[in-house]
């Protein structure tokens, strides 16, 4: 149990335009899910906590606006990069909050050329 | 500011030997804390997690990890390591009353056969 999915797993893209990835808790529901960047031989940062049916929290220092996460459900959160560019290129990792733990997916490469 | 850290970037070790990896982190209070795994191209796996109780934890594959309250640390350690415990180890920590989790910088463990 307790397992979540990301899609794509592996995205490239243009400058200048936008990505959706998805989240989805495969068998449990989640109020709280959180999205993180990885970049490449680093930690996980945090980038935003996904509460369902409300607004994300931002950490300082990340775009709401250009990182727009939407939580429609308790099995869905959606962070979709707008007008991405190639700094935006980073490994994506969401999270499902369950009791005390938190489930990863598996992670979305996003590639901007 | 409030961290986790990770005292080893990069450890290499013979199989057979014995391993341990530092984490401390500097939040007062109550939190709860976790080793997560990642392997070469795979998601984060959970090793283990400490709540409360025997600050002595097991884990999964033979790994556990022992709570100091008054040196703020949680160490990871196998007795005898294998070619396969190559990965990178992350120690995380979720603050207390929040409910994200943050994460130390990770330290990359390379096993020689």
């Amino acid at each position: 149990g307790a397992v979540v999915s990301q899609h794509p797993s592996r995205v490239i893209c243009k400058s200048g335009t936008s990505v959706k990835i998805e989240c989805r808790s495969l068998d449990f529901q989640a109020t709280t899910m959180f999205w993180y960047r990885q970049f490449p031989k680093q930690s996980l940062m945090l980038m935003a906590t996904s509460n369902e049916g409300s607004k994300a929290t931002y950490e300082q220092g990340v775009e709401k606006d250009k990182f727009l996460i939407n939580h429609a459900s308790l099995t869905l959160s959606t962070l979709t990069v707008t007008s991405a560019h190639p700094e935006d290129s980073s490994f994506y990792i969401c999270s499902a909050r369950r009791y005390n733990e938190q489930f990863f997916g598996p992670g979305t490469r996003l590639t901007v050329l | 500011a409030q961290s986790v850290s990770q005292h080893n970037h990069h450890v290499i070790l013979s199989e057979a030997a014995s391993l341990e990896l530092g984490c401390n982190y500097s939040y007062g209070g109550t939190v709860n804390l976790f080793w997560y795994v990642q392997y070469p191209g795979q998601h984060l796996q959970l090793l283990l997690k400490y709540f409360s109780g025997d600050p002595l934890v097991k884990g999964i594959k033979g790994f556990e990890a022992e709570f100091i309250k008054s040196k703020f640390s949680f160490n990871l350690r196998k007795p005898s390591v294998q070619w396969s415990d190559t990965a990178e180890y992350f120690c995380a920590v979720n603050p207390p009353l929040g409910n994200d989790m943050r994460f130390g910088a990770g330290t990359r463990l390379t096993v020689k056969p």
